[in-house]
């Protein structure tokens, strides 16, 4: 099955500091790629995705990027913020049968310091 | 995504007891998911259901059952053969059907399960 790997762990920026996260995926079928952000105790909430067919997806201040040769992709927070400390998940998706399995990445702790 | 209600919020289980956790989804939405996520790791998936009356396992299926008789509800139940069962369980949907590619999912608030 599909496996993910996701770094670093821990992250820690100073405010405005630009912060990147990076993922690997084992399955060239996966073809969806989500982003996922956790604050302590609440639901993962969807930031971003991609799909297989774009190299590169911006909204504001959070950028996706894929390389599909690689199977990796990243995301970049641009000007952090305080609000921006939690923990982010990315995760990759292959189409099953009209639905779709998620494997998600271990997490990244960010920490955003004034 | 307040479409989509899990209860209750904790839930204790004593030993050799069934305990099953609701997710109500009113976002006409045709897949439901369940993940556990346990502390430093990411989401696993339990159990996926596209349709109603049909559900797949996931990666993590065994001590778990799951049902499907409503598009807007899709229950957990947490078996006395899951011997760890502590965790902090998600339920998730999305449109899926008659869709060309990957949906996203959005996700409840959780159920948060301990042993007593």
């Amino acid at each position: 099955g599909e496996n993910v790997e996701q770094h670093p762990s821990t992250l820690s920026v100073q405010e405005g500091d630009s912060a990147v996260i990076k993922c690997t995926y084992s399955d060239s079928a996966s073809n969806y790629f989500p982003w996922y952000k956790q604050e302590l105790g609440k639901r993962p909430q969807l930031i971003i995705d991609i799909r297989s067919n774009v190299g590169e997806k911006k909204d504001q201040r959070i950028a996706v990027t894929l390389n599909k040769t690689a199977k990796h992709f990243s995301l970049h927070i641009t000007e952090t913020q305080p609000e921006d400390s939690a923990v982010y998940f990315c995760a990759a998706s292959i189409r099953s049968g009209g639905g779709n399995k998620l494997t998600f990445g271990t997490g990244t702790q960010l920490k955003v310091e004034l | 995504d307040g479409g989509i209600t899990q209860s209750p919020k904790y839930l204790f289980r004593k030993e050799g007891q069934n305990v099953t956790l609701s997710c109500e989804q009113n976002l006409n939405h045709d897949a439901m998911y369940w993940y556990r996520q346990d502390p430093g790791q990411g989401l696993r998936l339990i159990y996926y259901s596209q349709i109603v009356n049909d559900f797949q396992k996931g990666d993590i299926a065994e001590g778990y059952s799951v049902s499907r008789e409503k598009k807007e509800s899709f229950p957990l139940t947490v078996t006395s053969a899951q011997k760890n069962p502590t965790a902090f369980y998600l339920c998730a949907s999305s449109i899926d059907r008659d869709r060309p590619s990957n949906q996203p999912q959005h996700f409840g608030d959780g159920t948060r399960l301990s042993i007593l």
